[in-house]
């Protein structure tokens, strides 16, 4: 069974950074594409960013050149790393597999981050 | 970046009923369009991909349709247990985008 835990998450000042981290059991992360997703406070659904199984990445032009996805194939995990926060940045950050024929089919449990002075 | 409008953005119904919902993609984006279930405090969950197949594990009364720019999911006879906010997602462009929600709740 597949299965995604992020942390990281927590209160940030504006023009801050925070790392946020995504292990992933039942698979490897080689194997997929893996995204980070948020979602603000009673807000929906944006994608953020992908690693492909080659290790390229793209992401969402709002995070472009802030936030950085990288990935330790030997510990299995994602980095998403967060640079020059602003309040918009505020949400629940999900880290998924996919998508994978289109879906993100396994999601973590999320990870809050808080951007506030 | 294709902008998706879900409709409408709340519902609520009865125990029993049929219950649909709409999805409209800005440009044509075939049968690359998917549905989420997520409920309070809970990850997104999926429900149909490509449209109109129904995700392993997904009772029966989910059902999706449509193609091109104009989809729909419904629910064929709503059960407590469907109370939640529900997304549609395309993954026709690469730069992937979610619709803003339909809230169901029950009557």
């Amino acid at each position: 069974e597949v299965q995604l835990m992020e942390s990281g998450g927590g209160l940030v000042q504006p023009g801050g950074s925070l790392r946020l981290s995504c292990t992933i059991s039942g698979s490897s992360v080689t194997d997929t594409y893996m995204s980070w997703l948020r979602q603000a406070p009673g807000k929906g659904l944006e994608w953020l960013s992908i690693i492909y199984r080659d290790a390229t990445t793209n992401s969402a032009d709002s995070v472009k050149g802030r936030f950085t996805l990288t990935r330790d194939t030997s510990k299995n995990t994602l980095y998403f790393q967060l640079n020059r926060l602003t309040v918009e940045d505020t949400g629940i950050y999900y880290c998924a597999r996919g998508p994978q024929g289109g879906t993100f089919d396994h999601w973590g449990q999320g990870t809050l981050v808080t951007v506030s002075s | 970046d294709i902008q998706m409008t879900q409709s409408p953005s709340s519902l609520s119904a009865s125990v029993g009923d049929r219950v649909t919902m709409t999805c409209r993609a800005s440009q044509n984006i075939d049968v690359y369009l998917h549905w989420y279930q997520q409920k309070p405090g809970k990850a997104p969950k999926v429900l149909i991909y490509r449209a109109s197949s129904l995700q392993s594990g997904v009772p029966s009364r989910f059902s999706g349709g449509g193609s091109g720019t104009e989809f729909t999911l419904t629910i064929s006879s709503l059960q407590p247990e469907d109370v939640a906010t529900y997304y549609c997602q395309q993954s026709y462009a690469t730069v992937i985008t979610f619709g803003q929600g339909t809230r169901l709740e029950i009557e």
